[in-house]
C-alpha cells in the first residue's frame, strides 16, 4: 500500500536554530512529494514539491525540502528558525495507481520557542 | 479571486440528521476533493471529482455522498449524521497539468459536531 508517515507528533526548535521535520513514504514508481502548513483555524498553505530534477527543493517561507531515494525520506529543512514558523506541518505523497489522488501523513506539531 | 470557499463554517447536528456540505471554487480547477481532519490523523481522503459530472471515493467514503453537477461545486452529503463523523472538513481544488501542477488550494473548512 501507498504511505506517507511523519514519525514525529511534535518537534521543538529555539529560534534562530535549524530546524527538521521528517516524512517518509511508500509508494511504486516515481514519488511526488509535497509539504503543506497549516496555521490555527485556516486551511492547509502549499509550501514546495518535488516531481522530478534536483534533490533539494526550494519553498515558500525560507523552507526546503530534501529528497532522498535510497532512504525514501522527503525531510522538510529551514536554516534558521522564527517563532512565526510554529504550525502544522504535512507531508504528502501522490499516489501512482491514481493520478488524481493525494494522500496525507498524520501532520507534525512545530513549535518555535523565543 | 475567492479561491475555495465553504458553506457552513461551522455546524452542530443532532444524531440521525442530514446535511450538505458546499464547496466552490473560482479558479476553473478541474479537480476537487473533500478531506476530513481528525487529531493525531491527519488528512484523511473521503471522495473526489477528475471533472463535472464524476466523483470517485477515498480512503473513508462509508457514510458521505458528493456530486459535482457543476464544475465550480463540488457538494458533501451527509444522509444520516453519526458522532464518528464530528470533525473537521475541507475542500481543495488543483488543476490539471500546466503551471504550478500538482498544488492543492484549500479552503477554510467546516467544523461538524454530531451529537
Amino acid at each position: 500500500a501507498q504511505s506517507v508517515a511523519q514519525p514525529e507528533d511534535q518537534v521543538n526548535v529555539a529560534e534562530g536554530n535549524p530546524l527538521t521535520v521528517k516524512c517518509t513514504y511508500s509508494v511504486s514508481g516515481n514519488p511526488y512529494l509535497f509539504w503543506y502548513v497549516q496555521y490555527p483555524n485556516r486551511g492547509l498553505q502549499f509550501l514546495l514539491k518535488y516531481i522530478t530534477g534536483d534533490n533539494l527543493v526550494k519553498g515558500s517561507y525560507g523552507f526546503e525540502a530534501e529528497f532522498n531515494k535510497s532512504q525514501t525520506s522527503f525531510h522538510l529543512k529551514k536554516p534558521s528558525a522564527l517563532v512565526s514558523d510554529s504550525a502544522l506541518y504535512f507531508c504528502a505523497v501522490r499516489v501512482n495507481s491514481s493520478a488524481s489522488k493525494i494522500i496525507f501523513g498524520s501532520g507534525t506539531r512545530l513549535s518555535i520557542r523565543p | 479571486n475567492a479561491g475555495v470557499t465553504q458553506t457552513p463554517k461551522f455546524r452542530v447536528l443532532k444524531t440521525g440528521q442530514s446535511m450538505t456540505l458546499l464547496c466552490a471554487q473560482d479558479m476553473n480547477h478541474e479537480y476537487m476533493y473533500w478531506y476530513r481532519q481528525d487529531p493525531g490523523m491527519g488528512l484523511r481522503l473521503i471522495h473526489y471529482s477528475v471533472g463535472e459530472g464524476t466523483t470517485a471515493k477515498g480512503e473513508v467514503p462509508d457514510g458521505y455522498n458528493v456530486s459535482r453537477l457543476k464544475k465550480q461545486n463540488f457538494l458533501l452529503g451527509l444522509e444520516s449524521a453519526a458522532p464518528s463523523q464530528t470533525s473537521v472538513y475541507f475542500c481543495a481544488s488543483r488543476r490539471v497539468g500546466g503551471t504550478p501542477s500538482y498544488e492543492q488550494y484549500f479552503g477554510p473548512g467546516t467544523r461538524l459536531t454530531v451529537t
